[in-house]
């Protein structure tokens, strides 16, 4: 069980550029979770899917796309970069959505928009 | 917007010490989770409480929700080097996702 992976780690980009942070679980879990988390702060919720074909906005979905085609599956696009999304970004999965259910973690993506 | 607000921001013991600290809302919890999230990882579940008034014990930490479910507490006897890291609390949005606290910095120095 590999648990929650992404990738890449690390990430540079130019003002204006596209890229999307892969995201995928091996644990069956039908809720996914896309987070960022600035210097010294706490995770913000950026967007999050209940199950395959379904996704909602959370706390800061703007400048953010995401799509869930299949369980394991959870990517994040990134349109038109611009230096505020310098952040770090985690995913996450759980089995049930409810707050008193786990949610596990990935490593994180490191991204610098300069 | 249902804030968690978590104090203090920033702590530095020396190993041995004892410290505590808090997660803090205006409103009821249904449940709170605290995580622990080391440099470079993502976090990881420490523990959830769920009943006002709850103690729940994890070797050295031991975790408190407030009988009215407005707030929580995490204290730690006897710090060690290995409890370094950034304590989150987080607690359910009622949307099936969670809104986390800033967070609390330890470092323990040996």
């Amino acid at each position: 069980n590999a648990g929650v992976t992404q990738t890449p780690k690390f990430r540079i980009l130019k003002i204006g550029q596209s890229m999307t942070l892969q995201c995928t679980q091996d644990m069956n879990h039908n809720y996914m979770y896309w987070y960022r988390q600035d210097p010294g702060m706490g995770l913000k919720l950026i967007y999050y899917s209940v199950g395959a074909g379904i996704t909602d906005k959370g706390e800061v979905p703007n400048g953010y796309n995401v799509s869930r085609s299949t369980t394991e599956d959870f990517p994040l696009r990134l349109e038109l970069a611009a230096p505020s999304q310098t952040s770090v970004y985690f995913c996450a999965s759980s089995l049930l959505g409810q707050g008193e259910h786990e949610q596990y973690f990935g490593p994180g993506t490191r991204l610098t928009v300069t | 917007t249902q804030l968690l607000e978590q104090s203090p921001q920033f702590l530095s013991i020396q190993e041995g010490e004892n410290l505590t600290v808090y997660c803090n809302s205006s409103s009821v919890f249904s449940s709170l989770q605290w995580y622990r999230q080391e440099p470079g990882e993502g976090p990881v579940l420490l523990v959830t409480v769920v009943t006002g008034g709850e103690v729940k014990k994890l070797k050295r930490l031991t975790f408190q929700f407030g009988d009215a479910r407005k707030d929580s507490s995490l204290h730690i006897t006897a710090a060690q080097p290995g409890d370094t890291g950034l304590y989150l609390c987080a607690r359910d949005t009622g949307r099936r996702a969670l809104t986390f606290g800033s967070g609390t910095r330890l470092q323990v120095q040996p």
